[in-house]
């Protein structure tokens, strides 16, 4: 079992839809959750960052974190056809490495 | 944000010539660097940490003697790939974060260097 499990997708809805991207993880520990989104061929930037459970919004994006149900949500609001890209979660014990999740390839069709 | 930059952006060389890709942090300094690989359409896989000044640590599978390492500023890494082979092709990512203590920093990340080996 891997220790963060993404839907690879792809996931494609039209412009303006409330997009829902999960991820689920093994390791309990986990204290910090990211969501990256990557553009083809670029590196990742951060979007949101969430300490321990939780919400946490920034403009059109919602971050959860549920740690009873090992479960992390990005929510996108209104989305635009710039939101397509693929969105990475990522999680992290203390001071170490980053693990991240396969990355949902996400289109939003005009 | 912090920036991270990668050169070259993208190189095509012949199998059993060596490749260096740098990274840099421009505007911070950063205590770890760390080297990831992609393949299309999957995820980040970490290859390596390296904290300036000492020796990188690499990931389980991850040759060493193939991928070198070095980290000798708090502002520059490389990597170099080794008699490189047409598996070895693919996206490099390093990213940049400083001191982590018990806490969480943040990983900016450069843009990536594609490599080509025919």
């Amino acid at each position: 079992q891997k220790e963060v499990e993404q839907d690879p997708g792809p996931l494609s809805v039209p412009e303006g839809a409330i997009v829902s991207l999960n991820c689920t993880y093994s390791n309990s520990a986990f204290q910090y959750f990211m969501w990256y989104r990557q553009y083809s061929r670029k590196g990742p930037e951060l979007l949101m960052y969430t300490y321990s459970s939780g919400n946490k919004e920034d403009g059109r994006f919602t971050a959860q974190v549920d740690k009873s149900s090992k479960y992390i949500s990005l929510f996108i609001r209104d989305s635009q056809p710039s939101d397509s890209a693929t969105y990475l979660c990522a999680m992290q014990l203390g001071a170490q490495k980053l693990v991240f999740g396969q990355g949902t390839r996400l289109t939003i069709n005009p | 944000g912090a920036v991270v930059s990668q050169h070259p952006s993208r190189v095509i060389c012949k199998s059993g010539t060596s490749v260096k890709i740098e990274c840099r942090s421009l505007d911070f300094q950063a205590t770890t660097m760390f080297w990831y690989r992609q393949f299309p359409k999957k995820s980040l896989m970490l290859m390596a940490t390296s904290n300036e000044g000492s020796k990188a640590t690499y990931e389980q599978g991850v040759e060493k003697d193939k991928f070198l390492i070095n980290h000798a500023s708090l502002t520059l890494s490389t990597l170099t790939v080794t008699s490189a082979h047409p598996e070895d092709s693919s996206f490099y990512i390093c990213s940049a974060r400083t001191s982590g203590g018990g806490n969480y920093n943040e990983q900016f990340f450069g843009p990536g260097t594609r490599l080509t080996v025919l």
